[in-house]
């Protein structure tokens, strides 16, 4: 199994532009989850899925985030338009039972 | 399991020691508890977990003890390897929800 796929693994950008994180589940895995990790607040829940449908967005920072997961094995969170406090890894993860959690590579999101 | 972010405490043990990290969990109505490990530059690492109605669970060099009169949890590792340097996060959940709760880790340095 390859495991959780999230691309890109590094993103530069200025601010201002559009930024569009993608992940892949493991297959068979029925929730997605995103997250994002600074120095200062750590792992932070940011929205999950359950069989494709947002569950629970409570996390996301504000309208500028939004995520949709148009099919069981793909998701995407954008950032529209990104801020250089959006600077972070962000993770995928996706789970069976919605329980252990597996977690993806991340993506670590620079904004100029 | 609030996060603190810049200053994790570290753990620093020679190799072939035991080691032990400690974790103090928030909420006394989680029922299921996750260690996992974090190597610089890749995502969380699922390790062991352990449910409530246990208090005790064993892996390849790895124990979980859970305490729920203290809402305490640790990692035992045996025979600490320079491989097992990274930072390790204990995560609760709660039953009926899916949130996982992290912890603000602990660095562990293993030194030759």
């Amino acid at each position: 199994d390859a495991g959780v796929i999230q691309s890109p693994r590094h993103e530069v950008t200025e601010m201002g532009q559009e930024v569009t994180l993608r992940c892949k589940p493991i297959s068979g895995h029925d929730y997605l989850f995103w997250y994002r990790q600074t120095m200062m607040r750590g792992l932070e829940l940011l929205i999950y899925f359950n069989n494709n449908v947002p569950i629970d967005d409570s996390g996301m920072p504000e309208d500028r985030f939004s995520a949709k997961m148009p099919n069981a094995s793909f998701s995407t969170l954008k950032i529209q338009p990104s801020e250089p406090r959006d600077s972070a890894v962000y993770f995928c993860a996706s789970s069976p039972q919605g329980e252990t959690q597996y977690f993806g590579p991340g993506t670590r999101l620079l904004v100029l | 399991g609030e996060s603190v972010g810049l200053h994790l405490p570290t753990l620093s043990v020679q190799e072939g020691d035991n080691s032990i990290i400690n974790c103090a969990y928030s909420n006394s109505a989680s029922d299921y508890f996750i260690w996992y490990k974090q190597e610089s530059g890749k995502g969380p690492q699922f390790i062991i977990d352990i449910r409530s109605n246990m208090d005790k669970r064993q892996g390849q060099r790895v124990t979980v003890l859970l305490n729920k009169t203290v809402k305490h949890l640790s990692l035992q590792i045996a025979a600490t390897q320079p491989g097992d340097s990274a930072v390790y996060f204990c995560a609760e959940i709660s039953g009926g929800y899916n949130k996982l709760i992290f912890g603000a880790g602990t660095r562990l340095a293993v030194h030759p």
